[in-house]
This record gives C-alpha cells, structure tokens and sequence, in this order.
C-alpha cells in the first residue's frame, strides 16, 4: 500500500462547479497534510495546509480531514480554467524526524470552459 | 509565502560535463532542504535530504557520487550533477521548511543533457 494516494485522474468539471480532490494516507499517526497544486512544467506551490480534523476554508478553496478514515480533501468552488492542473497531496509521517515530506503521485484536475 | 529561489532555470550541457543548481531560502533561514527529480507527467522523486553542516541524506536508489549536495549555509543548498549523461535529464526542484513547518519549493531546473 502506498503511503498516500491519489487518484491519477483526469478529473474533468465544467467551469463553475465544484471540483473534489481526494487523498487517502496510510499512517494513522500523521498530523500535518498539505495540497500543492503544479501547472505543467512548473514547480508545486502551496495552496493549503490543515491540521485538525474538520474544514479549512481559503477563498474558493477548502481543505477537509478525517483522521479516523484517513483521507484529506480539497474542494475547489466555482472552479475556473485556470485552476488546471495536478494537485498533489502531502502528508508528514510521525516517523520523519526531519519533517520529510511524503506526496501522492497527484490528480490531475481539467476545468472545462 | 517563504520564498525559495532556484537557479539556473534551464541549464544544457554536453554528456560528460557537471551541472551545478543553487538553491536559496531569501527570507528565513533552512537547516533542512530537500532535492526533487521530476520526468515529464511522473511525480515528483525525492532524490536527498540537505542538512546544513553535515552529510545529506540520499534515498535509496541515487548515486552519492553523481549527486552532490552541499548546504554550507543556513541559506543556500547546491545540487551538482557530475558527469552528466542524457539520461540524467530532467526537472529537478528544491524545497526548504520554512520556520513553520511548510515547504516552499523553488522555480525548478530544467536539465537536459545532449
């Protein structure tokens, strides 16, 4: 089982809906989960980060944890062209002593105009 | 958010020589720093672990010798391919945590090697 997964997509959703990005992780323990979203030749940046079971909310974007399932979401409203690209999930194990980053292989997202 | 500055962006080289990227956090200071290699629409590889003032931290599967890592600094980590080959070619990034616990990536380095 890899430690966090994605689903590889492509999720395709027409402009102005809702997009769901899923993120399942396999340590129990972890307590630090990140979205990074990367356009195509480009370097990841980072959209949210969230620590406690529940809803984060970002201007159009939420991040969503359940501890107990074990998976970390992001729901991007009113979702526009620009907003495709891959979203990748990152999850900070409690075993990394030096905080070492473990991403899911990314979803990627197509918004369609 | 922190700012992690990369250069060069794009770098190409003949077979055989060595390729140096820079990697600086302008505005906090990073013990750690991490090395990424991506191949186009694959996910991003974790090569090595940075550690300022000491030794880096390679993953299994990547050659010490061929990527060296050096992080004299609490500001700058330097990725050197040494005598690159074709199939080195590709997307390398660096990433630094920042005071709270958040990577930053820098713009990436484009590497391709003739």
């Amino acid at each position: 089982q890899k430690e966090v997964e994605q689903n590889s997509g492509p999720l395709s959703v027409p402009e102005g809906a809702i997009a769901s990005l899923n993120c399942t992780y396999s340590d129990r323990g972890s307590q630090s989960f990140f979205w990074y979203r990367q356009y195509s030749g480009k370097s990841p940046e980072l959209i949210m980060s969230i620590y406690s079971n529940g809803d984060k909310e970002d201007g159009r974007f939420t991040a969503q944890l359940n501890k107990a399932s074990q998976y970390v979401s992001l729901l991007i409203r009113d979702s526009q062209p620009s907003d495709s690209a891959t979203y990748l999930c990152a999850v900070i194990p409690p075993t990394s002593g030096t905080y070492k980053y473990i991403f899911g292989t990314g979803t990627r997202l197509k918004v369609l105009a | 958010g922190a700012v992690v500055s990369q250069h060069p962006s794009w770098v190409i080289c003949k077979s055989g020589t060595s390729v140096k990227i820079e990697c600086r956090s302008l505005d906090f200071q990073a013990t750690t720093m991490f090395w990424y290699r991506q191949f186009p629409k694959q996910s991003l590889m974790l090569m090595a672990t940075s550690n300022e003032g000491s030794k880096a931290t390679y993953e299994q599967g990547v050659e010490k010798d061929k990527f060296l890592i050096n992080h004299a600094s609490l500001t700058l980590s330097t990725l050197t391919v040494t005598s690159a080959h074709p199939e080195d070619s590709s997307f390398y990034i660096c990433s630094a945590r920042d005071p709270g616990k958040k990577l930053f990536f820098g713009s990436g380095t484009q590497l391709s090697v003739l």
